[in-house]
């Protein structure tokens, strides 16, 4: 079983619907929480970070991450076509390994006219 | 802000050879990460420098080996070519440990 675990879609949503997007993980070790956003030949690009529980919002993107029930999400609202991309959760354990991060695979978002 | 840059963006290979990526983070960015992408296996961590030290390492055998430079930039090295080995080879960067980290468009390999 892996780690972190997200479901890969595809998802396809109308413009202006509210997304949500969510991982799973096992190891209690995890503290910090990251959303990044991966458009085709480009890199990960980094929408949210928070540390422990709680939620947290930017702009349209709220993050929430529930560690009683190892749960992270991303709302996206008022979605756009340009949000159509992969979205992929990451997370590390606190202190020395912190920059390890483990990653979901990815959901694949479709946002259509 | 310059972002993350890697070089080069595309590199074609034979079995056996070995190749070397080049990575420069984000200006003030102390801390470099590498992983590597394939469609298979997702996302998965290869080593982390700070301070030219390599400070944690992923479960890659020893093929797979990196440096980083007193002026931060970083590259990665891979020695005897493997099919498996043909993904795209991801550098992040973040201003210190425990950062949130900035990725690069990342270095496409094949491996024919």
């Amino acid at each position: 079983q892996k780690e972190v675990e997200q479901d890969p879609g595809p998802l396809s949503v109308p413009e202006g619907a509210i997304v949500s997007l969510n991982c799973t993980y096992s190891n209690s070790a995890f503290q910090y929480f990251m959303w990044y956003r991966q458009y085709s030949r480009k890199g990960p690009e980094l929408l949210m970070y928070t540390y422990s529980s709680g939620n947290k919002e930017d702009g349209r993107f709220t993050a929430q991450v529930d560690k009683s029930s190892k749960y992270i999400s991303l709302f996206i609202r008022d979605s756009q076509p340009s949000d159509s991309a992969t979205y992929l959760c990451a997370m590390s354990a606190s202190s020395g390994t912190a920059s390890k991060l483990t990653f979901g695979t990815g959901t694949r978002l479709q946002v259509t006219l | 802000k310059a972002g993350v840059t890697q070089t080069p963006r595309y590199l074609i290979k034979t079995r056996g050879q070995q190749v070397t990526l080049s990575c420069s983070p984000i200006s003030g960015h102390r801390s470099v990460s590498w992983y590597q992408q394939t469609p298979g296996q997702g996302l998965q961590f290869l080593f982390e420098y700070f301070s030219e030290t390599q400070r944690n390492k992923g479960n890659f055998p020893g093929r797979f080996s990196g440096r980083q430079f007193s002026n931060s930039r970083s590259e990665m090295n891979v020695s005897t070519l493997e099919l498996g080995d043909s993904a795209l080879y991801l550098c992040a960067s973040s201003p210190d440990l425990n950062q949130p980290q900035h990725f690069g468009d990342g270095t496409r390999l094949s491996i024919l």
